[in-house]
């Protein structure tokens, strides 16, 4: 059972805007920044989003990330059969002297 | 370019213990908090601990607290992680990645470079 709450999947066509919920709680992203990492099957993460909104070099716009109270959102525009990929939130969570929570992952299928 | 390689994995034994190592190149390994994260087959990622830039302050998740020592080597840039007593659900990849520390605040951290994993199985 996961801190951070993501659906386990996700799906949509190509060219479709598709949204990740990730819910958490006031210890963790009700106080802290979120970050998204996306994972394709059998190679390791990337950053996709930091700081709630923000996108490192070399990741397309279609991404976007957005925060509000306790809940987090990673928006993907103009879906891409390569964005399929397992999404998961993360954040610093306050409580036990403090420690990184992942989402359990949200599996986004492009049909 | 920045690089992170893992190394150390095995087959291993119940009860027994690893050390497994991170290799850093292309940046200024200790200008950096590093952190481990683990996948065990078929699951999600799980945090398990993070040393800052001087190695002086680490961090743990509960689930190892008390079985990883976490620690690093500046003048090699390599980090490392010891696990003892391992058992069946110490199965997994783990990552190394490097951490983006804003504005000294481990709470506003993100994981902006993964290394691509060593394999951990834990069998009789």
């Amino acid at each position: 059972q996961s801190v951070l709450t993501q659906p386990p999947s996700a799906s949509g066509t190509p060219g479709q805007r598709v949204a990740i919920s990730c819910s958490g709680s006031s210890s963790n992203i009700g106080i802290n920044v979120v970050n998204w990492y996306q994972q394709v099957p059998g190679t390791a993460p990337r950053l996709l989003i930091y700081k709630n909104n923000q996108r490192p070099s070399g990741v397309p716009d279609r991404f976007s990330g957005s925060k509000s109270g306790t809940s987090a959102s990673l928006a993907i525009s103009g879906l891409q059969s390569e964005d399929e990929a397992v999404y998961y939130c993360a954040t610093w969570d306050a409580s036990l002297n403090g420690h990184v929570v992942f989402g359990g992952g949200t599996k986004l299928t492009v049909l | 370019q920045v690089q992170l390689v893992e190394s150390g994995g095995d087959l291993v034994k119940p009860g027994e213990s690893l050390r497994l190592s991170c290799a850093a190149s292309g940046f200024t390994f200790s200008d950096y908090y590093m952190t481990w994260v683990r996948q065990a087959p078929g699951q999600g990622l799980e945090w398990m601990s993070y040393i800052s830039d001087d190695g002086r302050t680490t961090y743990f998740a509960d689930s190892v607290k008390g079985r990883v020592t976490v620690s690093r080597d500046n003048t090699a840039n390599s980090l490392f992680l010891q696990i003892s007593s391992l058992g069946a659900e110490d199965t997994a990849i783990y990552y190394c990645a490097r951490v983006a520390v804003v504005n000294g605040l481990v709470s506003y951290s993100y994981m902006d470079v993964w290394g691509t994993g060593t394999a951990v199985t834990v069998s009789s």
